[in-house]
């Protein structure tokens, strides 16, 4: 298996662009995570979902982001539009069950400019 | 709600020392307790995970047990390698909530 792929590994853009993450999860799980990791927050959950659907958004940090899972292979996280303070890494994962072992994607970096 | 709580700061040590990470929990049901590890310029990658207490989960040299008397799962190594130098996570899953709670992460970089 290829295991989660992210698009794009690298992502600069300037301030007030959109910015769009992607997500292919491992074929056959059912849950999908999204992450964002910072020096200063350490690594936050933004926003899951299950068979598709969004469970739980809570960590999404406000109306500029948002995350679709159009199907179950592909999700996409949005920023739009982007800031500064938005710079980090974004992570994606997916887990065939709950309380099972997440696998992580390589993840995106982001610089906003 | 469910947390977990590393120790404090980088740990720097030489080639074939020993390495012990602390990890405690809190969390109101029975937890799967898990150790990810993070290479320089990649994802977390499981490391290793136990389910119940008592349970010894153990990779690649590394070992936890969890220990439900004291709420911990630290994570030890006999003889650690340079190839042991990431970042390491300690993380909780709590059948009650469909996520799982990390800890901040430890540095550990070891020299030869």
């Amino acid at each position: 298996d290829a295991g989660v792929i992210q698009s794009p590994r690298h992502e600069v853009t300037e301030m007030g662009q959109e910015v769009t993450l992607r997500c292919k999860p491992i074929s056959g799980h059912d849950y999908l995570f999204w992450y964002r990791q910072t020096m200063m927050r350490g690594l936050e959950l933004l926003i899951y979902f299950n068979n598709n659907v969004p469970i739980d958004d809570s960590g999404m940090p406000e109306d500029r982001f948002s995350a679709k899972m159009p199907n179950a292979s592909f999700s996409t996280l949005k920023i739009q539009p982007s800031e500064p303070r938005d710079s980090a890494v974004y992570f994606c994962a997916s887990s065939l069950r709950h309380d099972r072992e997440q696998y992580f994607g390589p993840g995106t970096r982001l610089t906003v400019t | 709600g469910d947390s977990v709580t590393q120790m404090e700061g980088p740990v720097t040590l030489s080639e074939e020392a020993c390495l012990t990470i602390n990890c405690t929990y809190t969390a109101t049901g029975y937890p799967s307790l898990f150790w990810y590890v993070q290479y320089p310029g990649e994802g977390l990658q499981l490391l290793l995970k136990a389910t119940k207490a008592d349970d010894k989960g153990s990779n690649k040299g590394f070992e936890a047990t969890y220990r439900k008397e004291t709420t911990s799962f630290h994570l030890e190594k006999g003889s650690v390698q340079v190839s042991d130098s990431a970042v390491y996570f300690c993380a909780l899953s709590d059948s009650g909530n469909n996520r799982l709670a990390f800890g901040k992460g430890n540095q550990v970089v070891v020299i030869p």
